[in-house]
């Protein structure tokens, strides 16, 4: 059973579109995260959600919203997506006291 | 700001060889954490410090945490291919923090040939 799971796995798209990932995570734990990888696969966290609370939200354009249904679940929907978005997008999870991150196995983004 | 800086970038090994990744940050931070990324696969946490003077090992793998030099190192001993990848160290930016905001490096690219 994969521990933390994102779908879709790619998206091509065109520049202006809107477009959703998804990520599930079955480990029971409280906190959730989005992690962005560009393409120097340099990490950089997004936003983290601990039980359905947003907790960090980092510099991001506010084209990108997250949303977590409930604590299992964390969703990232971007709006008007620009060249500059296209990127590998990681959702991780983890239980408080210690940020041990698992993460899903990626969603590659393309702006075209 | 924390800043997180690792070297080499690149490491090209031979088999059997032994060799250090170090990871220098630039605040006080008591949590340390290495993962390993395969080309196109996401992160796999391998070793979670969380004292000065932790240490850590796995295989081939060796972790350590000085938190007072700020540095932490990963050593490999004896290469062997199936160690190629990129490793990450991670550094969380609240002290004793619990919310996962970590600062990465910028991985080093470990290439082991025979």
């Amino acid at each position: 059973d994969t521990a933390v799971s994102q779908t879709p796995k790619y998206l091509v798209t065109q520049m202006g579109n809107d477009k959703s990932i998804k990520c599930e995570q079955n480990l029971g734990h409280d906190t959730m995260y989005w992690y962005k990888q560009d393409s120097k696969k340099f990490l950089k966290i997004m936003f983290s959600y601990n039980n359905k609370e947003l907790i960090i939200n980092e510099t991001v354009p506010n084209r990108f919203s997250p949303k977590s249904p409930d604590k299992a679940h964390l969703n990232l929907h971007i709006n008007s997506l620009e060249l500059g978005d296209s990127a590998v997008y990681f959702c991780a999870s983890s239980q408080p006291p210690i940020p041990e991150l698992f993460f899903g196995e990626g969603s590659r983004l393309t702006v075209l | 700001e924390l800043k997180v800086e690792q070297n080499p970038l690149f490491l090209s090994m031979q088999e059997g060889k032994n060799y250090t990744i170090y990871c220098n940050y630039s605040t006080t931070s008591d949590r340390l954490y290495w993962y390993r990324q395969d080309p196109g696969k996401s992160l796999e946490s391998l070793f979670v410090l969380l004292s000065n003077g932790a240490v850590k090992q796995e295989g081939r793998l060796m972790a350590s945490l000085d938190t007072k030099a700020r540095l932490s190192t990963l050593h490999i001993t004896a290469a062997v291919h199936d160690l190629s990848a990129t490793y990450f160290c991670a550094v969380d930016r609240n002290y004793g923090g619990s919310q996962g905001n970590l600062i990465f490096g910028k991985g080093t690219k470990l290439s082991v040939k025979p």
